[in-house]
C-alpha cells in the first residue's frame, strides 16, 4: 500500500498570512500515461464531506478561490494558501488515487493564530 | 450537474446488515470505475471497495473482505454495497466515489451506525 504523510498534524496561523501543508507519498504515484501526480487534496469542515480543492497535484478544482495552490512533483507535495480567511479553518487531506488502496494522509488541523 | 446520491444507511445491531445504494446522475457512470469511502467519526476518510466499469472486476480492503459485495446496475445508474456480518468498527459515512482521468466525484454520504 502506498503511505501517505502530512505535516505538520495541525497548523495555526493568523488571518491573511501563508499557511503550508505538505505531503509525502511512500512511493511515486506518477501516472505514465499524462506524466501527472495522481495526487488529490480536500478540504473538510466539521459536519460536511470532503471538499476537492486539487487534482493531479495541481489542478485546481472549479470554484476555488485562487489563494489556495497545489505544487509538488516526486513524492513530495504542498498545498498552500497564501493569504489565509476564516473561512479556511479546516483539516486538509492528501490522497493518492494512483492505485487501490486509495490511501489518504492522516489529515492536518488547521486553525487561526 | 453532477450528483451522487447515498441511500440505505442507519441502526444496525452487531451481526447484521445493511445494503447501501448511490444513484449517479450528470455523468456516464458506466464508463467509470466507482468506489466506496468511508469516515467513522473524527476519523480520516479510509478507501472500502472498488468496482470496474462494467462491473466484472472488484477489489476490497482486507478489513471488509468476505464480508462487504461492491456491485452495480449500470442500466439504473445506480451503485451498492451490500454489508453482512457489520461490526462497531463498521460505524462510518459510507461516500460513494467516483475517479476517473481529470474528474473526482464524492457524494454526501450516508451514516452507518453499528451498535447494540
Amino acid at each position: 500500500d502506498i503511505v501517505m504523510t502530512q505535516s505538520p498534524d495541525s497548523l495555526a496561523v493568523s488571518l491573511g498570512e501563508r499557511a503550508t501543508i505538505n505531503c509525502k507519498s511512500s512511493q511515486s504515484v506518477l501516472y505514465s500515461s499524462n506524466n501527472k501526480h495522481s495526487l488529490a487534496w480536500f478540504q473538510q469542515k466539521p459536519g460536511q464531506p470532503p471538499k476537492l480543492l486539487f487534482y493531479w497535484a495541481s489542478t485546481r478544482e472549479s470554484g476555488v478561490p485562487d489563494r489556495f495552490s497545489g505544487s509538488g512533483s516526486g513524492t513530495d507535495f504542498t498545498l498552500t494558501i497564501s493569504r489565509l480567511q476564516a473561512e479556511d479553518v479546516a483539516v486538509y487531506y492528501c490522497q493518492q488515487y494512483y492505485d487501490v488502496p486509495l490511501t489518504f494522509g492522516q489529515g492536518t488541523k488547521l486553525e487561526i493564530k | 450537474e453532477v450528483q451522487l446520491v447515498e441511500s440505505g444507511g442507519g441502526l444496525v445491531q452487531p451481526g447484521g446488515s445493511l445494503r447501501l445504494s448511490c444513484a449517479a446522475s450528470g455523468f456516464t457512470f458506466s464508463s467509470y470505475y466507482m468506489h466506496w469511502v468511508r469516515q467513522a467519526p473524527g476519523k480520516g476518510p479510509v478507501w472500502v471497495s472498488r468496482i470496474s466499469a462494467d462491473g466484472s472486476r472488484t477489489t476490497y480492503a482486507d478489513s471488509v473482505k468476505g464480508r462487504f459485495t461492491i456491485s452495480r446496475d449500470n442500466a439504473k445508474n445506480t451503485l451498492f454495497l451490500q454489508m453482512n456480518s457489520l461490526r462497531a468498527e463498521d460505524t462510518a459515512v459510507y461516500h460513494c466515489v467516483c475517479y476517473g482521468l481529470g474528474i473526482i466525484y464524492w457524494g454526501q454520504g450516508t451514516l452507518v451506525t453499528v451498535s447494540s
